[in-house]
């Protein structure tokens, strides 16, 4: 079994909807939870970042967190066809002298058709 | 503002052969990391360094060596290719006070094993 779990899609919806994105993972020892974004042959940029179970909200984009059932998400609102990229979770653990393994999902691949 | 540059961005290789990736981060950052991105499979840690002089083994390190004798580079060698190593190589620096630092990737080497 994985230790982090993301549906790869691909996800297609028209622009202005509401996107969700999901993660599971199944490491307690996870301490940050982050989102990162990829375009096409582009490395993975971080998008946001969050620490505790709750939400966490950035314009558009709001990170969830419920540490209880290792769940995270990532809500995008007023979707716009910049915000086509693959989307990937990832989560953080230190590994030696603070240097942080960054352990990551698939990553799914989100279109949004104007 | 260069940030992380990967170099070369492509590059086609014989079975057996061998070749070096580079690369180089201008942040003064003290940990760097190697991933490989798969299909279906994220990105997984190949190496990593805490600083300059030291590197350390990730969860796939095998049919890779590193090395990092200065801070600004961090150097991943293929000693002979294979084709289970085709992949897309992304290098990675952060700061490293924390966990919660953010991870500054390059933009990846697109490797294909023939």
């Amino acid at each position: 079994q994985k230790e982090v779990e993301q549906d790869p899609g691909p996800l297609s919806v028209p622009e202005g909807a509401i996107v969700s994105l999901n993660c599971t993972y199944s490491n307690s020892a996870f301490q940050y939870f982050m989102w990162y974004r990829q375009y096409s042959r582009k490395g993975p940029e971080l998008l946001m970042y969050t620490y505790s179970s709750g939400n966490k909200e950035d314009g558009r984009f709001t990170a969830q967190v419920d540490k209880s059932s290792k769940y995270i998400s990532l809500f995008i609102r007023d979707s716009q066809p910049s915000d086509s990229a693959t989307y990937l979770c990832a989560m953080s653990v230190v590994i030696i002298q603070g240097a942080q393994k960054l352990v990551f999902g698939q990553g799914t691949r989100l279109t949004i058709n104007p | 503002n260069a940030g992380v540059t990967q170099t070369p961005k492509f590059r086609v290789l014989k079975t057996g052969q061998s070749m070096t990736l580079l690369c180089a981060q201008d942040m003064n950052h003290e940990y760097m990391y190697w991933y490989r991105q798969d299909p279906g499979m994220g990105l997984r840690l190949i190496h990593y360094s805490v600083g300059e002089g030291t590197t350390a083994k990730g969860e796939v390190p095998d049919g890779y060596n590193v090395s990092r004798l200065k801070k600004q580079n961090f150097l991943l060698g293929l000693e002979s290719a294979a084709p289970s190593q085709t992949s897309v190589y992304f290098c990675a620096s952060s700061k490293g006070q924390g966990v919660s630092t953010e991870a500054f990737f390059g933009q990846g080497t697109r490797l294909t094993v023939v």
